[in-house]
């Protein structure tokens, strides 16, 4: 099955500078990756998911690449504010799967 | 907006005892999931269903079964409850047509078994 690996644990950036989360995934089939963010004592919820006939998508201060030649995707997300300060789950499927392949998940601090 | 409403935010049983961990959602959604989420090892899959009555094994289900009566309402049942099985458990829905893709979480249910 699809194995997806976050890169790295923990990540602390200040305030208004640029946090990267890099995510691996074993299976050339999949297709589809999405990233969750939960933030503390709350539930994970979908902040921004890329197909694989695409190279990149932006959504205001977030951005999601992917290469697929090396099977990684990555989060980025530029002018960081306290409430970045989550944990970000990344994922993987491939068509005709009815799941997703979550990673272990990326603690980002964004220190004031 | 969708809602995924889990039963119970906090529930504290007795090793051996049966546990049912109840799930509602209010989208009319195919898909539903149940997670285990544990520090440092993420979020993995114990069963989902893609229809009343249907169910899979996901990555994790030993020591669980399911059940889906009713399209809104899937539970999550610990035959005989274990100290291993103290964990946070997160329900999931997703329309149908998206395979499971554009997942909505319920707020979890923390489990201890002592």
């Amino acid at each position: 099955g699809e194995n997806v690996e976050q890169h790295p644990s923990t990540l602390s950036v200040q305030e208004g500078d640029s946090a990267v989360i890099k995510c691996t995934y074993s299976d050339s089939a999949s297709n589809y990756f999405p990233w969750y963010k939960q933030e503390l004592g709350k539930r994970p919820q979908l902040i921004i998911d890329i197909r694989s006939n695409v190279g990149e998508k932006k959504d205001q201060r977030i951005a999601v690449t992917l290469n697929k030649t090396a099977k990684h995707f990555s989060l980025h997300i530029t002018e960081t504010q306290p409430e970045d300060s989550a944990v970000y789950f990344c994922a993987a499927k491939y068509y005709g799967n009815n799941r997703l392949a979550f990673g272990k998940g990326n603690q980002v601090v964004v220190i004031p | 907006d969708v809602k995924v409403t889990q039963s119970s935010r906090y529930l504290v049983k007795r090793t051996g005892e049966k546990v049912f961990l109840e799930c509602v959602q209010d989208m009319d959604h195919e898909n539903m999931f149940w997670y285990r989420q544990d520090p440092g090892l993420g979020l993995r899959l114990i069963y989902f269903s893609y229809d009343v009555k249907m169910k899979e094994k996901g990555d994790i289900p030993e020591g669980y079964s399911v059940s889906r009566e009713k399209k809104e309402r899937f539970s999550l049942i610990l035959e005989s409850a274990s100290t291993n099985q103290t964990s946070m458990y997160l329900c999931a829905s997703s329309p149908y047509g998206t395979g499971g893709e554009k997942l909505f979480f319920g707020s979890g249910t923390q489990l201890s078994v002592l």
